[in-house]
């Protein structure tokens, strides 16, 4: 059974605070990706990796980092939380190439107080 | 920015109704749609990866045609049950550009009252 999985269901920060998401997938999928869900908006993605090291700009990259050391984990890396950056963030992965359907974590739900 | 408009946002229905949504995106440079299911506290997971035009696809109840020529993509469901409750979401993937970076759709919600 393929898997993605996410570090945290729910976590709650304070403002200032740098936070780390982190992301594992088991299926040896070369792309990774970052989206976060907000109400009302559909699935923005903040940031991808296609192989190790490497990493692209999504739409919304403003105020994260990402790190991919290893094929498997890619993270996500709040700088310095801010409340603007409460949302649900939604890691995925998928086979290199376009095109390929996106097999999804469960999703972290972040607070920022 | 491409477009990519799901319609209706939500949706409610009785158990055994059949009921049908829309995904809109751009006509040109159209590469391949995808259908996505989102159960609340489950990951989403893909439905549908459809590529050519009058494409028809199908899942147990669940079907989805596509029209690339006038850029819209229908998902049905027959006989509704409650547990087909959840987010329909789809993406759009545009030929060129970046080979990475899907489009998504708000969703459509759907709501399946016993």
């Amino acid at each position: 059974d393929v898997k993605v999985t996410q570090s945290s269901r729910y976590l709650v920060k304070r403002t200032g605070e740098k936070v780390f998401l982190e992301c594992v997938q088991d299926m040896d999928h070369e792309n990774m990706f970052w989206y976060r869900q907000d109400p009302g908006l559909g699935l923005r993605l903040i940031y991808f990796s296609y192989d190790v090291k490497m990493k692209e700009k999504g739409d919304i990259p403003e105020g994260y980092s990402v790190s991919r050391e290893k094929k498997e984990r890619f993270s996500l890396i709040l700088e310095s939380a801010s409340t603007n950056q409460t949302s649900m963030y939604l890691c995925a992965s998928s086979l290199l190439g376009r095109g390929n359907e996106q097999f999804f974590g469960p999703g972290t739900r972040l607070t920022v107080l | 920015i491409l477009n990519v408009e799901q319609s209706p946002q939500s949706l409610h229905v009785q158990e055994g109704d059949s009921t049908n949504f829309t995904c809109s995106f751009p006509s040109s440079n159209f590469y391949a749609l995808h259908w996505y299911r989102w159960e609340t506290a489950k990951s989403p997971e893909a439905l549908f990866v459809m590529t050519l035009n009058g494409d028809e696809k199908k899942k147990g109840r669940i079907s989805a045609t596509l029209n690339t020529k006038e850029g819209y993509s229908y998902l049905y469901i027959k006989g509704s049950q409650p547990e087909d409750s959840a987010t329909y979401l789809c993406a759009f993937w545009a030929s060129g550009g970046s080979n990475y970076k899907l489009t998504f759709g708000k969703g459509t919600l759907l709501t399946v009252n016993p």
